[in-house]
């Protein structure tokens, strides 16, 4: 069965750690993304990649980073944290192209406090 | 630019009962569409797609979706509403020759016994 994985069901950080959140897929899919889920607020684009070393800002960017050294792994990097970007964490890929629809991992529910 | 609206953010239907839930896009080109399904703390499952050919797509659980170019819709409909049909229902729209996916704010679907 064809998965993207998440490191961490449950996060729990102090306000200026940084913080980790990595996303495995196992499909040889070329884009991946991540997303915060907010309540009232949907699903909120914040870094999307489509190659290995690329990497595109998505509609949230500020505060986050993102790397992808290998195809099947890409990281969310919470540089300071902060109580705001208390969220829960959704990871996706999909193939190159944009019939194919998103994978997405379990996510990640994460607490700053 | 793209955007895809969903009517209603709660709906609450009886268990037996028709389901129909409500997305429209707006993009004067077809996009991709899809819906997705989210249960309690998990991530996103792909439900259906529509890209091109038949209009009337069939997805899993017995959920089906039709597209309507001329109203602009992709409703989603079940004709027996099933108690573990509860969840969080996410329409998507992808411009074709793109591969970034916009969601709609989501409908929560509540199913009675």
């Amino acid at each position: 069965d064809v998965k993207v994985t998440q490191s961490s069901r449950y996060l729990v950080k102090r306000t200026g750690e940084k913080v980790f959140l990595e996303c495995v897929q196992d499909m040889d899919h070329e884009n991946m993304f991540w997303y915060r889920q907010d309540p009232g607020l949907g699903l909120r684009l914040i870094y999307f990649s489509y190659d290995v070393k690329m990497k595109e800002k998505g509609d949230i960017p500020e505060g986050y980073s993102v790397s992808r050294e290998k195809k099947e792994r890409f990281s969310l990097i919470l540089e300071s944290a902060s109580t705001n970007q208390t969220s829960m964490y959704l990871c996706a890929s999909s193939l190159a192209g944009g019939s194919y629809g998103y994978t997405f991992g379990s996510g990640t529910r994460l607490t700053v406090v | 630019a793209q955007s895809v609206t969903q009517l209603g953010s709660h709906v609450s239907v009886s268990e037996g009962a028709l389901v129909l839930l409500r997305c429209n896009y707006s993009s004067s080109v077809p996009p991709y569409l899809f819906w997705y399904v989210q249960y309690p703390n998990q991530g996103l499952q792909l439900l259906l797609k529509y890209t091109t050919g038949a209009t009337l797509v069939k997805g899993i659980n017995g959920f089906e979706a039709e597209f309507k170019k001329s109203e602009t819709s992709f409703h989603l409909t079940k004709p027996s509403a099933h108690m573990s049909d509860a969840a969080e229902y996410f329409c998507a729209a992808v411009n074709t020759g793109g591969f970034k996916t916009i969601f709609g704010a989501g409908t929560r679907l509540f199913v009675k016994a």
